[in-house]
């Protein structure tokens, strides 16, 4: 079964600096790799896509790329501030999955003043 | 554009109750809806999945005829827990998805307490 391992539950950074957070995945690649941030006791929210063809997305402060050699997506929050403080979801789409999405079990960053 | 909303937001029942959960697309028609549970420091873990008009498709170990699905109208889907345990406590969210499209769109979420 798929299985998808983000780097650490939690991760603290301090203001201004560049936050990396890392999604790690077995098997084969997935048809699309999504980013969420979920705050405490709300649904997660959508931020970024990007599919097995594409290296790398942006928006913003956000930049996500994609390794599909690695099996790896990294998430990166540039400039980063107390308000980016959240769990950060990945979440992937299997090919003939019939557009399920299988998430990870998050990395909650937090963001010191 | 693209809201989704589920009601109640927090519900506490007592055990062998059933409890309804609704999730609606506010400004957009959701041929997919899927519906997910959380617990504490988990992953979002897949219940089902549901088209409007057709039956909803489980995952492995969820039982159909405890959280029954209904995919009513391409703005509304719900859930039932019926007879439910303090097990069953958990947060429970739904996402919609347009026809077509990839991302999934989710609602707030819904806390649910069995005591």
């Amino acid at each position: 079964s798929q299985k998808i391992e983000q780097n650490s539950e939690a991760l603290n950074i301090q203001e201004g600096k560049t936050a990396t957070l890392t999604c790690n995945y077995t098997n084969y690649s997935p048809a699309y790799l999504q980013w969420y941030r979920q705050d405490p006791g709300r649904g997660p929210v959508f931020l970024l896509l990007i599919r097995e063809n594409e290296k790398e997305k942006r928006k913003e402060r956000l930049k996500v790329t994609f390794d599909t050699t690695l099996k790896q997506s990294l998430f990166h929050i540039t400039a980063s501030q107390p308000a980016d403080s959240a769990t950060y979801l990945c979440a992937l789409r299997y090919s003939g999955s019939a557009r399920q999405l299988t998430f990870g079990s998050g990395t909650q960053l937090t963001v010191l003043p | 554009g693209a809201v989704v909303s589920q009601h109640p937001s927090r519900v506490i029942c007592k055990s062998g109750t059933s409890v309804k959960i609704e999730c609606r697309s506010l400004d957009f028609q959701a041929t997919t809806m899927f519906w997910y549970r959380q617990f504490p420091k988990q992953s979002l873990m897949l219940m089902a999945t549901s088209n409007e008009g057709s039956k909803a498709t489980y995952e492995q170990g969820v039982e159909k005829d405890k959280f029954l699905i209904n995919h009513a109208s391409l703005t509304l889907s719900t859930l039932t827990v019926t007879s439910a345990h303090p097990e069953d406590s958990s947060f429970y969210i739904c996402s919609a998805q347009k026809g077509g499209a990839d991302t999934q769109y989710f609602g707030p979420g819904t806390r649910l307490t069995v005591l």
